[in-house]
């Protein structure tokens, strides 16, 4: 099976850098995948690694270590509706792109 | 613009009832999924359908089961209805294969059971 580790609440100032962890074990591995879901919204998809290193996408950037089973979410020039939830989840090598998301962690930008 | 959408977006129901959960995309996308959310709990998968027809079971499919006729529609059936099913539950969609990387959400439908 597949678990996931990632701390459950970061607080922040606004324009700071902010760096979400994750960790899992899993039986299988595929790539490592981040969601954002603000309140009372769906989640939506932010990046995915497959390979390990830094995947960037304008102000939000990614990182996996396959070999220390660990990846990161940065967020840089925080604003305040970056305040959301943000999900790791690891895409097993199963069938039908199953995802096994974390717990999730609760990101509050205040000024 | 891509869509996933619910047949509901808030739902009350009784104990020991049927209840159906309708999901629809428009993406032609092979698979689909089922997952609830519950505080603390992230999103945890109850079934998932890689084609017509074809499911296979999540992590916690006790009490739930799915039916997918068409391609675009996914279904999630509580077969009696149980206070512990109280939640928010997401249905999903993805490509098959390489392109399956992306899951698309639908809105959510928060379930209340009484």
């Amino acid at each position: 099976g597949q678990s996931l580790e990632q701390p459950s609440e970061v607080t922040a100032v606004e324009g700071a850098i902010v760096q979400i962890n994750c960790t899992y074990q899993t039986s299988g591995f595929y790539g490592l995948s981040w969601y954002q879901q603000h309140d009372g919204g769906a989640p939506t998809f932010l990046s995915y690694n497959a390979l390990d290193g830094l995947e960037e996408t304008g102000r939000f950037s990614s990182f996996l270590s396959r070999s220390d089973s660990y990846g990161y979410l940065l967020l840089q020039e925080l604003q305040m509706k970056d305040s959301a939830s943000y999900f790791c989840a690891v895409r097993g090598t199963g069938t039908a792109s199953k995802l096994t998301f974390g717990t999730g962690t609760r990101l509050q930008v205040t000024l | 613009d891509v869509k996933v959408t619910q047949s509901s977006r808030y739902l009350v129901k009784r104990t020991g009832e049927k209840v159906f959960l309708e999901c629809v995309q428009d993406m032609d996308h092979e698979n689909m999924f089922w997952y609830r959310q519950d505080p603390g709990l992230g999103l945890r998968l109850i079934y998932f359908s890689y084609d017509v027809k074809m499911k296979e079971k999540g992590d916690i499919p006790e009490g739930y089961s799915v039916s997918r006729e068409k391609k675009e529609r996914f279904s999630l059936i509580l077969e009696s209805a149980s206070t512990n099913q109280t939640s928010m539950y997401l249905c999903a969609s993805t490509r098959r294969g390489q392109g399956g990387n992306e899951q698309f959400f639908g809105p959510g439908t928060r379930l209340t059971v009484l």
